[in-house]
């Protein structure tokens, strides 16, 4: 099955500094990488995705890259405030009807500390 | 538009009863699908039920079971507690099987958080 590895398991930056978060899966036929923010107690949310048709994809001071090739994605965060600190989860998906259909699977996480 | 919404938040139970925790979708999205989070094992994926059918399971034990209802709700059951069952319980929903096609995204609930003792 799929298998996803996230890092770092933790990290912590200065306020207004970048941070990126790095994922690799294992399932070549793997084809939607969605990222979560986690607030403590709270439920996880979608905060950017990308499916495979694409390389990047930015929100304001969100982006993720994707490639498929290595088969590694990453969440790069810019301009790093104090509400962003959270922990932040990747997954992989094959999200089809042919296999896995909405099945994600989880990085560990990383615990993003943003310091003022 | 309502998000996804799960009941109840918060429940103690004891070794060895069963419990059942219930999902309402957002709206108008037929895919649910349930997950376990805890400390140790981060967020594993437990079931997933497309028009009242389970379409995928994940690797946990005959214990854990749910169902679908024509109204897209879901419920899952677990029997037989165990302290290890201790957990928050994540339901998401989409809109279709195929979470891949454009448009189409995964959203969680707020969970139950279950405690054994």
């Amino acid at each position: 099955g799929e298998n996803v590895e996230q890092h770092p398991s933790t990290l912590s930056v200065q306020e207004g500094d970048s941070a990126v978060i790095k994922c690799t899966y294992s399932d070549s036929a793997s084809n939607y990488f969605p990222w979560y923010k986690q607030e403590l107690g709270k439920r996880p949310q979608l905060i950017i995705d990308i499916r495979s048709n694409v390389g990047e994809k930015k929100d304001q001071r969100i982006a993720v890259t994707l490639n498929k090739t290595a088969k590694h994605f990453s969440l790069h965060i810019t301009e790093t405030q104090p509400e962003d600190s959270a922990v932040y989860f990747c997954a992989a998906t094959r999200g089809g009807l042919t296999g896995g259909g909405n099945k994600l699977t989880f990085g560990t996480g990383t615990q993003l500390k943003v310091e003022l | 538009k309502a998000g996804v919404t799960q009941t109840p938040r918060y429940l103690i139970k004891t070794r060895g009863q069963q419990v059942t925790l219930s999902c309402s979708p957002i709206s108008g999205h037929r895919s649910v699908s349930w997950y376990q989070q805890t400390p140790g094992q981060g967020l594993q994926f437990l079931f997933e039920y497309f028009s009242e059918t389970q379409r995928n399971k994940g690797n946990f034990p005959g214990r854990f079971s749910g169902r679908q209802f024509s109204n897209s709700r879901s419920e899952m059951n677990v029997s037989t507690l165990e302290l290890g069952d201790s957990a928050l319980y994540l339901c998401a929903s989409s809109l279709a099987l195929q979470v891949s096609g454009s448009g189409n995204t995964i959203y969680f609930g707020e969970g139950s958080w279950l405690t054994v003792v």
